[in-house]
């Protein structure tokens, strides 16, 4: 079974440049997670799908960043423009819905570095 | 709302011998709880979790953790590491029920010596 799939793995850009990190989740996998990571840091949820549905996007900065879940699978997540601030690894996740959640399952992620 | 507090950034060992990385948290309602390993430039991989059932939890790689409801920890344990297991780990809380989100805490870099 494919794991959690996220491109592209590395990502340099200039500051104020916008950049898109995909994720492709686990077959199956209702729920749908992005984490930013920074360094010496665990990471921290920016928005939790379920389904299409963004149910969880308190901690998402809304002013820069955003993302979406088109039916439901894939997702994709935006900066624009970049800050020099958001230089981190962001971290896909994806697990089952509801009573069935126990575990999240996370893809290798993308390293951001702004210059 | 959770909380998870690893107090040992770092915890350096040799080839052999034991060691033990700490995890304490904070919640008001049911939880989950979690050990997670990250190796260099990898994502997240599930060591073990705890669900219900047995408070002694093994997991893979040789690692087990024992859940304390009462002093709320999580501690991971080997009784003997090899240079392989140098890694960050990464402690994480996850409610039951509702949100179904995971909380980590900020990761103890285990660093085994020869």
């Amino acid at each position: 079974e494919a794991g959690v799939v996220q491109s592209p793995r590395y990502k340099i850009i200039e500051k104020k440049q916008p950049v898109a990190f995909w994720c492709n989740p686990i077959s199956g996998h209702n729920t749908l997670y992005w984490y930013r990571q920074n360094l010496g840091q665990g990471p921290e949820l920016l928005i939790r799908y379920e389904n299409e549905e963004a149910v969880d996007d308190s901690q998402l900065p809304k002013d820069r960043f955003s993302a979406e879940r088109l039916k439901g699978v894939d997702s994709t997540l935006k900066i624009q423009p970049a800050e020099l601030g958001d230089s981190a690894v962001y971290l896909c996740a994806s697990s089952t819905t509801g009573r069935l959640n126990t575990e999240a399952f996370f893809g290798q992620g993308t390293r951001l570095t702004v210059v | 709302a959770q909380s998870v507090t690893q107090l040992d950034s770092q915890v350096p060992v040799f080839e052999e011998a034991p060691v033990e990385l700490r995890c304490n948290y904070s919640s008001s309602v049911s939880v989950y709880l979690f050990w997670y390993v990250q190796y260099p430039n990898q994502g997240l991989q599930l060591l073990l979790k705890y669900l219900s059932g047995s408070t002694l939890v093994k997991g893979i790689n040789g690692f087990e953790a024992e859940f304390n409801k009462s002093q709320t920890s999580f501690h991971l344990r080997k009784p003997s590491v090899h240079i392989s297991d140098t890694a960050e780990y990464f402690c994480a809380v996850s409610e039951t029920s509702g949100t179904y989100k995971y909380i980590f805490g900020t990761g103890t870099r285990l660093k085994v010596l020869a």
